[in-house]
């Protein structure tokens, strides 16, 4: 059962337009919500995360806003760049249980694939 | 910065073959994750761990197993390589960012069966 899903397999945009990615869930015991950036034959680099205190959190180019009512996220990257062609992949964190180790366990979604064209 | 590496990028085995993927990281992490990533299947987690030579089991540990002998190397092993094993391999370990636990990631291994 996927509890964090990313149903668009990819995404074009055109350089400088908006670049939005979506991404649902369904275990509301999820209250951190991560975006990673990875190219091909690298790693995933974290970019962007937010609380499920906020509903939106911004940095540069990137904002994500969450709308817990919907199990919703969405990542915004204004204006798109070349460069942000990639696989975007959102990711959740189950609430932290006093008392209990933190493993930092993370459930990712399938990924986006994001071409931005000059 | 965290940093995590692995100790190959690319690798050939054959079918039956032992493997051995090596990952380190230097920032005093407690844990520490092994995933596969495929198309369309995005990350799915192998094993973890969250203290020297303690282990759990993730969503596919069939076919795989780990060590982690000290805090900062953590092992996949594949005992007995099968084709449907070719993938890409990624490690990654977690600590603080914000306030929350964060996964910092290596560059990754392909691993091709044949």
């Amino acid at each position: 059962d996927q509890q964090v899903k990313q149903n668009s397999p990819s995404l074009s945009v055109q350089e400088g337009r908006i670049s939005i990615l979506n991404c649902d869930y369904t275990n509301s015991m999820f209250d951190y919500f991560l975006w990673y950036k990875k190219y091909p034959a690298e790693g995933p680099t974290f970019l962007i995360s937010i609380s499920s205190i906020k509903d939106k959190n911004e940095d540069g180019r990137f904002t994500v806003f969450l709308n817990k009512s919907a199990k919703h996220l969405s990542l915004h990257i204004v204006p798109s760049q070349p460069g942000d062609s990639a696989v975007y992949f959102c990711a959740a964190s189950p609430t932290r249980i006093h008392g209990s180790s933190n493993t930092g366990k993370l459930i990712f979604g399938q990924g986006t694939t994001l071409q931005v064209k000059p | 910065d965290v940093k995590v590496t692995q100790s190959s990028r690319y690798l050939v085995k054959r079918t039956g073959e032992k493997v051995f993927l090596e990952c380190v990281q230097d920032m005093d992490h407690e844990n520490m994750f092994w995933y596969r990533q495929d198309p369309g299947l995005g990350l799915r987690l192998i094993y973890f761990s969250y203290d020297v030579k303690m282990k759990e089991k993730g969503d596919i540990p069939e076919g795989y197993s780990v060590s982690r002998e000290k805090k900062e190397r953590f092992s996949l092993i594949l005992e007995s390589a099968s084709t449907n094993q070719t993938s890409m391999y990624l490690c990654a370990s977690s600590g603080l960012a914000g306030g929350r636990e964060t996964q910092y990631f290596g560059p990754g291994t392909r691993l091709l069966v044949l």
